[in-house]
């Protein structure tokens, strides 16, 4: 069965910065393009970041570009991001999930349970 | 920047039909997906490519569009079917970003 755990969440203060680590399992991680999802709490939901397979191609939402960065490492089968200069704003639950389809008409097809990043004082 | 539009939300009863809209300028280009999410757990896709429906996925959802406008519909409502609604696509344009509705809180009275 496909799993995608997501860990590194936790309390930040603004300004601080913090990783998120998913690991995936259950089918050729390799293969498959990976983003990232998250959810303000009594939100709706935000598409992040992406990453290609093979990691030449990144994309961003507006709202995070310049502060996050996605990467991965297929030898582990792990996904990351790195979150810099935090804001109160960037305070959700972060999902892991698998891409099908190329990036130009992409869904996402399974999703961890997803890790809750605090920003707050 | 590119926007779904979704009713914030819709009731019905058991046994009735349940119909959610999302509209995108956009949607004639690409095509719409929709997430089921209930209380404290992950989103689920329940329609890919518009009409398609996964495996698993019970019948009484489908999905349907017509011009800028997509439709989620329930038929057979069923208390557990009681969740939030996400449609989702594609800027078609640009990068291609991805963009999710607001989403629709589907309460079964």
């Amino acid at each position: 069965d496909v799993q995608l755990v997501e860990s590194g969440g936790g309390l930040i203060q603004p300004g601080g910065s913090l990783r998120l680590s998913c690991a995936a399992s259950g089918f050729s991680f390799r293969s498959y393009e990976m983003n990232w999802v998250r959810q303000a709490p009594g939100k709706g939901l935000e598409w992040v970041s992406h990453i290609s397979s093979s990691s030449d191609t990144t994309y961003y939402a507006d709202s995070v570009t310049g502060r996050f960065t996605i990467s991965r490492d297929n030898a582990k089968n792990s996904l990351y991001l790195q979150l810099n200069s935090l804001r109160a704003e960037d305070t959700a639950i972060y999902y892991c999930v698998r891409q099908m389809g190329s990036w130009y008409e992409a869904y996402f097809d399974y999703w961890g349970q997803g890790t809750l990043v605090t920003v707050s004082s | 920047s590119y926007e779904l539009t979704q009713p914030p939300s819709v009731s019905v009863s058991p046994g009735q039909a349940a119909r959610i809209t999302c509209s995108g300028d956009e949607l004639p280009k690409k095509y719409a997906y929709w997430y089921q999410q209930k209380s404290g757990q992950a989103p689920v896709l329940v329609i890919y490519e518009d009409t398609k429906r996964p495996s698993g996925i019970p019948e009484r959802f489908s999905g349907s569009i017509l011009g800028t406008m997509a439709t989620l519909t329930i038929a057979d409502v069923q208390v557990e079917d009681e969740a939030d609604y996400y449609c989702f696509s594609t800027e078609s344009t640009g990068d291609h970003k991805k963009v999710f509705g607001g989403g629709t809180k589907l309460t079964v009275l």
